[in-house]
């Protein structure tokens, strides 16, 4: 069955950190991805999105994630966090079948920045 | 402005009790989807919708109903709640196709005692 995991359930960085959030997925097929984040009491947004073309994709907030197709990897990071990214990061996987979109969500990371 | 309304944004219901979440998009999108999201479980989906008239469950289905009358709202209906379905929901939708995201609602908080 198709899965994404995500390594880290909590994680905790000082401002000024490094951040690398870990994703694998499971499916052999092609697939599309994306991280979503959730900040605390909203919705999801979506953070950024690989659909082809460089594996390096650059999102929003200074955020970049690296698809490497071999580890089934799309790792999420960012080189200097601020208080304000705390939230939670949801890594998924799209899977096209059919037609339609059916999206795989990891159990997600829950990011604390402390200032 | 472009959106997916749901509503409530909080509900809390006795077991039994019929309740309908709605959710409504401007966006004329095809595709329509509800998710559960529960600590450490990531979001899961409950049923999905391709387009009017056609529904199908998604990964955990049980204990819901949905309906797709027309394109623009798709509610979650749950006829009989339990206490296990107490839960974060989002609504979500996008244009059919693998290159759309998923916009999402601002969710619903259900309490279900």
């Amino acid at each position: 069955a198709q899965s994404v995991s995500q390594h880290n359930h909590h994680v905790i960085l000082s401002e000024a950190a490094s951040l690398e959030l870990g994703c694998n997925y499971s499916y052999g097929g092609t697939v599309n991805l994306f991280w979503y984040v959730q900040y605390p009491g909203q919705h999801l947004q979506l953070l950024l999105k690989y659909f082809s073309g460089d594996p390096l994709v650059k999102g929003i907030k200074g955020f970049e994630a690296e698809f490497i197709k071999s580890k089934f990897s799309f790792n999420l990071r960012k080189p200097s966090v601020q208080w304000s990214d705390t939230a939670e990061y949801f890594c998924a996987v799209n899977l096209f079948s059919g037609g339609y979109n059916k999206l795989i969500f990891g159990a997600g990371t829950r990011l604390a920045v402390h200032p | 402005e472009a959106q997916v309304t749901q509503n409530p944004r909080y509900l809390i219901t006795v077991t039994g009790k019929k309740l309908t979440v709605t959710c409504s998009q401007n966006m004329n999108h095809e595709y329509m989807s509800w998710y559960r999201q529960d600590p450490g479980l990531g979001l899961r989906q409950i049923y999905y919708s391709m387009n009017v008239e056609v529904t199908d469950k998604g990964d955990v289905p049980e204990g819901y109903k949905v309906s797709r009358k027309e394109k623009r709202n798709f509610p979650l209906i749950l006829e009989s709640p339990s206490p296990n379905q107490t839960s974060l929901y989002f609504c979500a939708s996008s244009l059919f196709g693998n290159n759309s995201p998923l916009h999402f609602g601002n969710g619903t908080r259900l309490t279900v005692t």
